[in-house]
């Protein structure tokens, strides 16, 4: 079955430590996305990615650092220089980096808790 | 940044009630708009990918228009049934004349609950 895979689930890391979100796709994709969902808030765009070995910042992008070294993975870095990274996190794909005709998959999402 | 809102934030509504959401977006360098609905302890799933002035698409009891020129979507759903309810959100591409393109910006979403 063709998706994004989105790992862990829950993720709990102490207060400056830097973690990696993974999201992988088998959809061959061009284009990758992270958005950041806070309680009571809409998805914010974090990073996105339209092409192999390419990525722009998008809302907030400030400590957090990506790659896209392969078309299918586009890992998520929080830094301990986000200074409120407890939150949900959700990646998408869409097929080219247009999305004008074709609609975004999502994975499941991460919710990472820092304390 | 990108102002995409959409409205009410939420709204309550009683089975077979019919509804409908706004979604705001900038009218200028317009590509695409897109809605998903998002239920909980799930994925967001696509609902309609609309590119035209005038588009207007339909699922089932769900149905939405685009006006780009005046930059607005709404979003229909006739007969609201408990299954429903869900957060319906709107994504906005700007084309490639805008230094946004490629970027999906979403609005916050309206949250929807039906009530039997």
């Amino acid at each position: 079955d063709g998706g994004i895979t989105q790992s862990p689930k829950y993720l709990f890391r102490k207060e400056g430590q830097n973690v990696t979100l993974s999201c992988e796709q088998n959809l061959n994709h061009d284009a990758m996305y992270w958005y950041r969902q806070d309680p009571g808030q809409g998805l914010r765009l974090i990073y996105y990615s339209q092409i192999v070995n390419d990525f722009q910042k998008g809302d907030i992008a400030e400590g957090y650092s990506v790659s896209r070294e392969k078309k299918e993975s586009f890992p998520l870095t929080v830094t301990s220089a986000q200074k409120n990274p407890t939150a949900f996190y959700l990646c998408a794909s869409t097929l080219d980096g247009g999305g004008m005709n074709t609609e975004a998959f999502f994975g499941q999402g991460t919710r990472l808790t820092v304390v | 940044i990108l102002n995409v809102e959409q409205s009410p934030q939420s709204l309550h509504v009683q089975e077979g009630d019919s509804t409908n959401f706004t979604c705001s977006f900038p009218s200028s360098n317009f590509y695409a708009l897109h809605w998903y609905r998002w239920e909980t302890a799930k994925s967001p799933e696509a609902l309609f990918v609309m590119t035209l002035n005038g588009d207007e698409k339909k699922k089932g009891r769900i149905s939405a228009t685009l006006n780009t020129k005046e930059g607005y979507s709404y979003l229909y759903i006739k007969g609201s049934q408990p299954e429903d309810s869900a957060t319906y959100l709107c994504a906005f591409i700007m084309d490639a004349g805008g230094t946004s393109y490629g970027k999906l910006t979403f609005g916050q979403g309206t949250i929807l609950t039906v009530h039997p």
